[in-house]
C-alpha cells in the first residue's frame, strides 16, 4: 500500500519563475493538505483540498494556489518565486475531517 | 491564533537515558495533538495522536501526555537509543478546523552511543 508520494524530490528555480509540485495521497484518502517548512522551523499550513475545492487556507499570499483532481491527487503552484520561497514543501493526506494525517517526504525547492 | 512552542530546541543525551520533550500551546480548544518524528531531509512520521478527551497515549518506549487546561503536552522516551536521534515535532489540531495542524518549531534530539 503506497503512502503519500510527492514529485519531484528536488527542484531548483530562479526568482520570478513559476513552479508546480505534485502529490498523490495515500490510498483511500480524500483530503490533501500542503505545508511549507523552512530550514530549522516547523511546517506552516498553506491550504487544504477536499472534494476538489480549497477548504481552508493559511496565511500565504495568492501567489500560492492549488488544485485537487477527481482522483484526489493535488498540485501546488507558486508564481513569481521569491528567495524566501526556498523550503521543503510537504503534502499530507487523510480521510475525512480531523483524522490523522500521513505525510510524504516532501519536495525540496531551492530558489537562486 | 494558536501558537505552539517546543522546549528545548535541541537536546543531547547519552544512550539509555530517559528523556522528556515539552510542547505548549496557547489555545486550549484543540481537537487533538500529534507528535511526529522527522529525520534529516525527510517527511514526518506520526508517532502518537492524543484526542482532546484523552490524557495520554503509549506506543512502545514512547508515552505522550496531554493537559488541555495548562496547554501542555509531553513526549516521554524511555531508554533512549542512537536510532532515536531525529527532530521531534508536536502539532495541535483545532476543533471545527478540519485537520489543519499548527506545529511547534521542533526539538532536535541527539542520542550519543
Amino acid at each position: 500500500d503506497a503512502g503519500v508520494t510527492q514529485s519531484p524530490t528536488h527542484l531548483i528555480k530562479t526568482r520570478g519563475q513559476q513552479v508546480t509540485l505534485r502529490c498523490s495521497p495515500k490510498s483511500g484518502h480524500d483530503t490533501v493538505s500542503w505545508y511549507q517548512q523552512a530550514l530549522g522551523q516547523g511546517p506552516q499550513f498553506i491550504f487544504q483540498y477536499y472534494e476538489e475545492e480549497e477548504r481552508q487556507r493559511g496565511n500565504f499570499p495568492d501567489r500560492f494556489s492549488g488544485h485537487q483532481f477527481p482522483n484526489y491527487s493535488s498540485e501546488l503552484n507558486v508564481n513569481a518565486l521569491l528567495l524566501g520561497d526556498s523550503a521543503l514543501y510537504l503534502c499530507a493526506s487523510s480521510w475525512g475531517r480531523n483524522q490523522p494525517q500521513h505525510f510524504g517526504d516532501g519536495t525540496r525547492l531551492s530558489i537562486l | 491564533k494558536q501558537e505552539v512552542t517546543q522546549i528545548p530546541a535541541a537536546l543531547s543525551v547519552p544512550e539509555g537515558e530517559n528523556l522528556v520533550l515539552n510542547c505548549s500551546f496557547t489555545d486550549s480548544a484543540i481537537y487533538n495533538l500529534q507528535w511526529f518524528r522527522q529525520d534529516p531531509g525527510k517527511g514526518l512520521t506520526s508517532l502518537l495522536l492524543i484526542q482532546s478527551s484523552q490524557r495520554e497515549q503509549t506506543s512502545g518506549r514512547l508515552n505522550a501526555s496531554l493537559d488541555k487546561s495548562s496547554g501542555r503536552s509531553t513526549l516521554y522516551i524511555a531508554a533512549s537509543q542512537p536510532g532515536d536521534s531525529a527532530t521531534y515535532l508536536c502539532a495541535a489540531s483545532r476543533d471545527n478546523a478540519g485537520n489543519m495542524l499548527t506545529f511547534g518549531g521542533g526539538t532536535r534530539l541527539m542520542v550519543k552511543p
